[in-house]
């Protein structure tokens, strides 16, 4: 089946620095990548759309310039997060559908736990 | 304005015990996508059902059934026999037109506790 990963698994990293994700679709195509934001024991919150070869759509109250997405292909969507603060510490978790199947549906990767030192 | 709940936050059963879950959900659009994913504790979502409005047959999957009722926007999810295994959070999730065509919109999740 249609497969989803997400690296790192887990990253820890000091306030100030930036950190990168990378959820890729390791055996279909999809144009539109999600990023979802999960605090403990909360739901699963959409951040932004990432739309491949042009800019992503963010959800109300997400800072695009803190939350970076760059979707430069078919297979592969990067989450950035800059300057980052123990507040960005959470669970994030990206998804996509196969763009060739309308039936697909979304299947998440296995999320990248963040922690802000 | 589309909302799912589940109104369940918790819930701890004993093995072989049945449990349902339960997902409720508000649109106002006539065409949507309705759906349940697993959460063990490693994290990763797991898809489990996804229904759309125009078919309300209940549905089964081995020990997993689901109750889709338009007439009261629910969409309750059944584990028969549960096991340890079985322990993780549920989300129910909503996704419609009017929403964004791709956008899911979940709920706050229920976490079960199935004990040996």
């Amino acid at each position: 089946g249609a497969v989803v990963s997400q690296h790192p698994s887990w990253v820890i990293c000091k306030s100030g620095t930036s950190v990168k994700i990378e959820c890729r679709s390791l055996d279909f195509q999809a144009t539109t990548m999600f990023w979802y934001r999960q605090f403990p024991k909360q739901s699963l919150m959409l951040m932004a759309t990432s739309n491949e070869g042009s800019k992503a759509t963010y959800e109300q109250g997400v800072e695009k310039d803190k939350f970076l997405i760059n979707h430069a292909s078919l297979t592969l969507s990067t989450l950035t997060v800059t300057s980052a603060h123990p507040e960005d510490s959470s669970f994030y978790i990206c998804s996509a559908r196969d763009s060739g199947d309308s039936n697909s549906p979304l299947h998440f990767g296995n999320g990248t736990r963040l922690t802000v030192t | 304005a589309q909302k799912v709940t589940q109104a369940q936050t918790e819930i701890s059963v004993v093995e072989k015990e049945d449990v349902t879950l339960d997902c409720v959900y508000e649109t106002r659009d006539t065409t949507y996508y309705l759906f349940w994913y697993k959460q063990p504790p490693s994290g990763e979502l797991v898809f489990l059902i996804r229904r759309n409005s125009f078919d309300e047959q209940n549905e089964i999957s081995g020990r997993y059934s689901w109750n889709f009722q338009k007439s009261t926007s629910s969409f309750n999810f059944t584990i028969t026999a549960s096991q340890v295994v079985d322990s993780a959070v549920y989300f129910c999730a909503l996704r419609t037109i009017s929403g964004g065509y791709n956008k899911l919109i979940f709920g706050a999740g229920t976490r079960l506790a199935v004990h040996p």
